[in-house]
């Protein structure tokens, strides 16, 4: 079964780190983009960024691109999202997502089940 | 960057009935690369329709898709009780992908 798990809710400080994580199963990990989308709480969604784990080559929208950080470890078949420095307005739903195509932008049709980050002071 | 507007914000109708639901792009979409997808609280989005018009797997035939260029629609022929939910179109022919705002449809 193809399937994406993903960590634990979060609740951390304004100003802290915070990497969460998104593990593949049950395909060739390496050949399929993986993105990563944002739900504020009560609103839509949002496209952030998007990575190829083969060669990790990453795409960020505008309005995310140096707030949060997109990577991806082949090796044990997982994606990440991190922040450097959280603040109270990270507060929301963080979902990843694959692609239906390897190798290409496509509709995503396979879904973590999301991560909550809780950002308070 | 390409923006996708939806229409109406909320559709309020029975079980049984016909909606139609319309997302409009600011720019051409390539290649009728529109998809959309369902939410239901507390779920993640699920995929309904991708290249405009192609239904997703398991998705019944009562859900379809049309619209090229810069105007799509998702027509659900036949109102279930479990279609109420929040409904986004995206674009995915171009970085950054984007979203719709989103279609609540409500009961009435």
């Amino acid at each position: 079964e193809v399937q994406l798990v993903q960590s634990g809710a979060e609740v951390k400080k304004p100003g802290e780190s915070l990497k969460i994580s998104c593990k593949a199963s049950g395909y060739t990990f390496s050949t399929f983009w993986i993105g990563w989308v944002r739900q504020l709480p009560g609103k839509g969604l949002e496209w952030m960024g998007i990575i190829y784990p083969a060669d990790s080559d990453t795409r960020y929208s505008p309005s995310f691109q140096g707030q949060v950080t997109i990577s991806a470890d082949k090796s044990i078949r997982t994606a990440y999202l991190q922040w450097s420095s959280l603040k109270a307005s990270d507060t929301a739903m963080f979902y990843c997502a694959r692609p239906k195509s390897p190798g290409s932008f496509d509709a995503f049709d396979i879904w973590g089940q999301g991560t909550m980050v809780t950002v308070s002071s | 960057e390409i923006v996708l507007t939806q229409s109406p914000g909320t559709l309020s109708l029975a079980p049984g009935e016909r909606a139609t639901l319309s997302c409009r792009a600011s720019q051409s979409v390539s290649s009728r690369y529109l998809a959309w997808y369902q939410q239901k609280p507390g779920q993640a989005p699920r995929l309904l329709i991708y290249g405009a018009s192609s239904r997703a797997t398991v998705i019944p035939d009562r859900f379809s898709g049309s619209g090229s260029g810069t105007d799509f629609t998702l027509t659900i022929s036949r109102l279930e009780p479990e279609d109420f939910a929040v409904y986004y179109c995206q674009q995915y022919g171009s970085s950054p992908g984007t979203f719709g705002q989103g279609t609540k449809l409500e009961i009435k």
